[in-house]
């Protein structure tokens, strides 16, 4: 079935830089999302990528995309203390009606200073 | 910029009372969403709606219903709420083309005792 999959925990010193990893099922997914949720907050779209590209880069992001494995990545160069938050990953849903998409749990990255 | 307003950002209600949450969003999107949020779980579609009077099941629709009267207002109803109900509920839209970008309102935090 459609699953979404990412770990929930990642722990990284301040300057360091993060990698979150997700896995996805549906290879007919046209997009790919990561979320980013600050605590009490709702979540805000940080970046995507289509599914037609390896990777794409903007400033401190790099979103790379591995479509034989199903695999996508959210590297965070720099990371600084107010990255800390939960990122999801997300994929648009196979058939049904337009618009859904499907989450992971989510990670929580923390940065430690 | 697009805003997706939820009416409560906390509220506590009784088991059995009848609860209504409030989306409104401004950018005249085609689709809205409702999701609820648990730790552990991520975020579980609830409903959604692509248009006026129109509604879908989610993942997990038992124990709620939903009311779209106008464009940019889509409201989820809680008949009788329930402890198991006591959760952060989060409302988002998009544009309406198959993998569009959602947009989140801030989550209300609904505590039912």
């Amino acid at each position: 079935g459609e699953d979404v999959e990412q770990s929930l925990f990642l722990s990284v010193r301040e300057g360091d830089s993060s990698v979150i990893n997700c896995t996805y099922t549906d290879s007919s997914s046209t997009y790919l999302y990561w979320y980013k949720q600050e605590p009490g907050a709702g979540l805000q779209l940080l970046t995507y990528i289509f599914s037609n590209m390896d990777m794409k880069q903007d400033q401190r992001l790099t979103v790379l995309l591995n479509k034989k494995d199903k695999h996508l990545s959210l590297r965070i160069a720099d990371t600084q203390t107010g990255d800390s938050a939960i990122y999801f990953c997300a994929e648009s849903r196979a058939g049904g009606s337009q618009g859904n998409l499907i989450f992971g749990k989510g990670t929580k990255l923390s940065v430690k200073p | 910029d697009v805003k997706v307003t939820q009416s409560s950002r906390y509220l506590v209600k009784r088991t059995g009372e009848k609860v209504f949450l409030e989306c409104v969003q401004d950018m005249d999107h085609e689709n809205m969403f409702w999701y609820r949020q648990d730790p552990g779980l991520g975020l579980r579609l609830i409903y959604f709606s692509y248009d006026v009077k129109m509604k879908e099941k989610g993942d997990i629709p038992e124990g709620y219903s939903v009311s779209r009267e106008k464009k940019e207002r889509f409201s989820l109803i809680l008949e009788s709420a329930s402890t198991n109900q006591t959760s952060m509920y989060l409302c988002a839209s998009s544009l309406g083309a198959t993998g569009d970008e959602q947009y989140f309102g801030p989550g209300t935090r609904l505590t039912v005792t």
